[in-house]
């Protein structure tokens, strides 16, 4: 399996423009995850989806963030318009159910926005 | 509210100098405690779970137990391959999703 697959792997941009971070979640896992990783904030869950349909995203910091699933096989966050401070680093993750057990973490999108 | 609580922030050992990591956690109906390990550049990858006060789990050189309080990440005769950043989250009664601790940034010199 080739596990949870993200992209791009590292993203630089400009305040206001607008940023897509995709996902490949596992074949077969029905609960995908995005979290957000800094320094002052450690890892915070935005949103997670199960069976496609968002469950949970009383995380999401603001309205310009949003994602979707539109197939159990692809996921995306989008940042519009995007600030300095959503530098991060972003986390998919997956499980097979939304029952708490254990995620796979996909590599990361490093994020940058001067 | 859930709280997670890791010490060390950070901890350097010699190769083969045993230690322990801790995971202080205060909780409405435990489900479930997390151990995770993430290498630089990399996600969170799983390590243990761990339900209820008395349980322990065993990998390699690395323990998990498990109180009513806290729970300890114990590494015997650490190498350096074990450096990384030990990261504990729980899950409660009354929350969907894992709540995260800060890390323990482990560094083993050789």
């Amino acid at each position: 399996d080739a596990g949870v697959i993200q992209s791009p792997r590292h993203e630089v941009t400009e305040m206001g423009q607008e940023v897509t971070l995709r996902c490949k979640p596992i074949s077969g896992h029905n609960s995908l995850f995005w979290y957000r990783q800094t320094m002052m904030r450690g890892l915070e869950l935005l949103i997670y989806f199960n069976n496609n349909v968002p469950i949970d995203d009383s995380g999401m910091p603001e309205d310009r963030f949003s994602a979707k699933m539109p197939n159990a096989s692809f996921s995306t966050l989008k940042i519009q318009p995007s600030e300095p401070r959503d530098s991060a680093v972003y986390f998919c993750a997956s499980s097979r159910t939304g029952g708490g057990e254990k995620l796979f973490f996909g590599s990361g999108t490093q994020l940058s926005v001067l | 509210e859930d709280q997670v609580t890791q010490s060390p922030e950070a901890l350097r050992l010699q190769e083969g100098e045993s230690s322990s990591l801790n995971c202080s956690y205060t909780v409405s109906g435990l489900r479930g405690l997390f151990w995770y390990r993430q290498d630089p550049g990399k996600g969170p990858e799983f390590l243990f779970t761990l339900y209820s006060a008395g349980e322990e789990k065993e990998k390699e050189r690395l323990k998990a137990t498990l109180t009513k309080k806290e729970s300890f990440l114990h590494i015997t005769a650490p190498k350096p391959e074990d450096s990384a950043t030990y990261l504990c989250a729980l899950l409660s009664g009354s929350a969907r999703q894992l709540t995260f601790g800060s890390g323990t940034q482990l560094t083993v010199l050789p």
